[in-house]
């Protein structure tokens, strides 16, 4: 069975300053992807970047990149420059590429404040 | 403003009421998800539906009772629900195809008296 694990409950950052949340992974499957998801107090899960097993290159979204080790199954997410509208829970997931019954695997969440 | 619109947004009932959820997406999303999500803790998957057939569910009791009409509409029934299926019940729907990412809605925060 694949498990997600975010060892780190909180984190705090100081605005306009960089952070890394971690994330690790467990699985046997070669095909699968990797999600970072942001859910602020108004509830709502947002997509903050994914990332394909079988690509080298380590995604980005503006501000948002990750750091995709796969050999040691790896999944950091870097928030630079944050902004107080980062303060967020954000969760790490892994889907297999098996289609719309493939699972998403979260992790238990980390929740980020962010100092003004 | 998300794509995935869930009402009501708050629901308050009780043990003996029936009542239910919905949630719609006009993305064209063949595969709809319903979670069950606890304070401070990760979503827990419930219900998977793909193309309008009901393709997992996770042992969930059947005081649940999902429904998907139609391909843009997904509905979860109540009934006789315990205390503690309190909970943000999250809607969520994507293509389909596992690199697709599942987009949720804003959640039904049910409390049950």
């Amino acid at each position: 069975a694949q498990t997600v694990t975010q060892s780190q409950p909180e984190m705090s950052v100081q605005e306009a300053e960089t952070v890394t949340l971690s994330c690790t992974y467990d699985t046997s499957e070669s095909d699968y992807y990797l999600f970072w998801y942001k859910q602020p107090p108004s509830r709502q899960m947002i997509l903050v970047i994914r990332q394909e097993a079988y690509k080298q290159q380590n995604a980005t979204e503006n501000r948002f990149s990750v750091n995709f080790q796969k050999a040691a199954k790896s999944f950091s997410l870097k928030i630079s420059d944050s902004q107080l509208g980062d303060a967020a829970m954000y969760f790490c997931a892994y889907r297999r590429n098996t289609g719309a019954n493939s699972k998403l695997t979260f992790g238990k969440g980390i929740t980020l404040s962010v100092r003004p | 403003d998300t794509e995935v619109t869930q009402t009501p947004k708050h629901l308050v009932m009780g043990m003996t009421n029936k009542k239910s959820l919905k949630c719609e997406q006009h993305m064209g999303h063949r595969a709809m998800y319903w979670y069950k999500q606890k304070a401070k803790k990760p979503p827990e998957l419930m219900f998977v539906y793909s193309y309008e057939k009901l393709s997992i569910n996770e042992s969930v009791p059947s005081r649940f009772s999902p429904e998907c009409p139609n391909s843009s509409l997904l509905n979860l029934h109540l009934h006789a629900l315990q205390p503690e299926d309190s909970a943000l019940y999250l809607c969520a729907s994507s293509r389909g195809q596992g690199n697709q990412p599942q987009h949720f809605g804003d959640g039904t925060r049910l409390s049950i008296l």
